[in-house]
């Protein structure tokens, strides 16, 4: 079974700073996503940026990039410019890509912007 | 993407009690899911809810504690049973469209059990 493992229970970055969250996982499978998702207080949940496995070329969202590490199983976060409005819960996700579409979740990172 | 329309946003029950949940999609998708998250905790998924089929249940969650109702492709009920403290936590919805789209959340519904 697959699983998502994120060792950085809190986070804590200064406004204007660089902060990297981690994510390792753990699958048979060649064909995959990955996701970040961000819950603010709100409860919402936002899509921060997502992987294929097939691409070699890290994703890029504005100020959020991705190292993405196939071979090690390792899918990190970094947020640049850190604003005071990245404060929340960040989730590191994998969906196999074979019949399912099940999310399977990390236990998440707390993320603090301090200005 | 989607919009999801998640009622109620918060409730607070008396054990041995059941609350039914509403999702309801601004278009038509083939599957939805249904999460729990315990306070402090990751997303859990419960089920995946399929339009004209039983919903299939995760390891540790079962029917009778958690029927599940797909009537159509946009709409979907979740019901915690006879509930219990231990059932307080945030419950959500998702459907997936696609790899281009990704996943959308409902807003989630606070339960708090007395």
């Amino acid at each position: 079974a697959q699983t998502v493992t994120q060792s950085q229970p809190e986070m804590s970055v200064q406004e204007a700073e660089t902060v990297t969250l981690s994510c390792t996982y753990d699958t048979s499978e060649n064909n995959y996503y990955l996701f970040w998702y961000k819950q603010p207080p709100s409860r919402q949940m936002i899509l921060v940026i997502r992987q294929e496995a097939y691409k070699q070329q890290n994703a890029t969202e504005n100020r959020f990039s991705v190292n993405f590490q196939k071979a090690a199983k390792s899918f990190s976060l970094k947020i640049s410019d850190s604003q005071l409005g990245d404060t929340a819960m960040y989730f590191c996700a994998f969906m196999g890509g074979y019949n399912t579409d099940k999310l399977i979740f990390g236990t998440g990172t707390r993320l603090q912007v301090f200005p | 993407s989607a919009v999801i329309s998640q009622k109620p946003s918060r409730d607070i029950c008396q054990r041995g009690t059941s609350l039914t949940i509403q999702c309801q999609v601004d278009s038509q998708v083939t599957m939805m899911f249904w999460y729990r998250q315990q306070p402090g905790q990751s997303l859990t998924l419960i089920a995946t809810a399929n339009q004209g089929s039983e919903a299939t249940y995760e390891s540790g969650f079962v029917i009778d504690k958690f029927p599940i109702s797909r009537p159509n492709l946009t709409f979907s009920t979740l019901t915690v049973s006879n509930m219990s403290p231990e059932d307080s936590s945030i419950y959500l919805c998702s459907v997936y469209r696609g790899i281009n789209y990704g996943y959308t959340f409902g807003s989630g519904t606070r339960l708090t059990v007395v």
